[in-house]
């Protein structure tokens, strides 16, 4: 089956580090676009993070509030895409799902695979 | 920054048809995706490239895109349909996700 697996969440004291993971099985991590999302607490979708597959250079790119902060990386050996979150910030408190692109539906450039979702707080 | 508007909420009769903007300039031009997010859950991709549905999402949602106005439809709404919408396209090589629509059926 394919899918998504996070882990890596908790309670972290502001100024923290924490480093989310994302496995993916069924498919390669490095073949597709992979991308960050989170949803703070009665807020909506907030995209942070791409990076590009290896074909597409394998690019990335972040919203402006985590640039310098966060950073988004993959294992191919463990078919694994991570977050490396330094700096942390109370407002960063939100769930974090890792996102596929053009998983299943190979023809489109959609977030059509979606992790269960990890939680993240970030509180003294 | 590219930013996409939404209705805060839209609200609907059981058994009618529910219908949410999502709202640029222009935004005919690009390719417009739609999720549907349920508390607790993961995020649910509903329609992709303006009109097309996955596998497994029931011909009672739908999509239309042109002008300045991509508009997700919900035929025969249920109660199941309740929750948030949101839009979402690719800009300058990034995602940008609307502000998302609660839909309440009543």
């Amino acid at each position: 089956e394919v899918q998504l697996v996070e882990s890596g969440g908790g309670l972290i004291q502001p100024g923290g580090s924490l480093r989310l993971s994302c496995a993916a099985s069924e498919f390669t991590v490095s073949s597709n676009y992979m991308s960050w999302v989170r949803q703070a607490p009665g807020k909506g979708l907030e995209w942070i993070s791409v990076i590009y597959s290896d074909g597409d250079g394998g690019d990335t790119y972040y919203t402006d509030s985590v640039k310098g902060r966060f950073t988004i990386s993959r294992d191919i050996s463990k078919n694994t895409m991570y977050l490396q979150m330094n700096s942390l910030r109370v407002e960063d408190t939100a769930v974090y799902y890792c996102a596929g692109v053009g998983v299943v539906i190979s023809s489109s450039d959609a977030l059509d695979i979606w992790g269960q979702g990890t939680m993240v707080t970030v509180s003294s | 920054s590219y930013e996409v508007t939404q209705p805060l909420s839209v609200s609907v009769a059981l058994g009618q048809t529910a219908r949410i903007a999502c709202e640029r300039n222009n935004i005919g031009n690009k390719n417009v995706h739609w999720y549907q997010k349920k508390p607790g859950q993961a995020p649910v991709l509903v329609i992709y490239r303006d009109t097309n549905r996955p596998s497994g999402i029931p011909e009672r949602f739908s999509g239309s895109n042109s002008g300045n106005t991509a508009t997700l439809t919900i035929s025969r709404a249920q109660a199941g349909d309740e929750a948030d919408f949101y839009c979402q396209v690719w800009d300058s090589k990034i995602v940008v996700f609307g502000g998302g629509t609660k839909l309440t059926v009543l």
